[in-house]
């Protein structure tokens, strides 16, 4: 089976533009999320949908990030401005919809490592 | 949120077990333990979970304390492929959203 896929693998940008960064989930996984991982901290969660509905993004920092996922598959992560605190490992997971949720492991891409200058 | 508390960081020499704790004191009834880890410049990936019994599978095994408040992950004999950072993380209610905290770093030594 293919594993979650993430582009860039690298991105570098100067404060005040924008970065998107792209995820295509395994096959069939329902739920997908976003984490952004700053060095040496756990993976932070940002947003989860669930098919092309945002079930949590109370985390999202509103103001500059926004999410989508057209269609239920592919998503998308965009950050506009950038600051340089946003610099970090963009992480996206996907897992299939089960009656028990929580018995669902997450599947992680290797995600996108932004810097922001 | 439940919190869990994971020792920094942990050393082992290579084909010995390893032995990773957690402390949730504050864990709810229905709440599933979740191990992952994240080898260098890798997402995350699943270890194992485990709800109120010991668990075992082909990559680790789970002991979970009787009072839940705390839990072991099992490596039964270490490999240097297996240095990374290990999560344990609690399971919410409301579907699969994890929480992770700062995890341990196991580090082997040949």
């Amino acid at each position: 089976e293919a594993g979650v896929a993430q582009s860039p693998r690298y991105k570098i940008i100067e404060k005040r533009q924008s970065v998107a960064f792209w995820c295509n989930p395994i096959s069939g996984h329902a739920t997908l999320y976003w984490y952004q991982q700053i060095l040496g901290q756990g993976p932070k969660l940002l947003i989860q949908f669930q098919n092309n509905g945002v079930v949590d993004d109370s985390q999202l920092p509103k103001d500059r990030f926004s999410a989508e996922r057209l269609k239920g598959v592919d998503s998308t992560l965009k950050i506009q401005p950038a600051k340089l605190e946003d610099s970090a490992v963009y992480l996206c997971a996907s897992s299939l919809v089960s009656l028990e949720l929580y018995n669902s492991p997450l599947h992680f891409g290797n995600g996108t490592r932004l810097t922001v200058t | 949120d439940a919190k869990t508390t994971q020792p920094n960081s942990m050393e082992s020499n290579e084909e010995e077990p390893v032995h990773l704790p957690c402390n949730h004191s504050t864990i709810s009834g229905t709440d599933y333990i979740h191990w992952y880890r994240q080898l260098p410049s890798q997402g995350p990936e699943y270890v194992i979970h485990g709800l109120t019994s010991n668990v075992n599978n082909r990559m680790a095994s789970l002991a979970i304390a009787e009072d839940r408040k705390s839990s072991t992950l099992i490596l039964h004999r270490a490999t240097l492929r297996d240095a990374a950072v290990y999560y344990c993380i609690l399971g919410y209610n409301a579907g699969n959203m994890l929480t992770f905290g700062g995890g341990t770093r196991l580090m082997v030594k040949p």
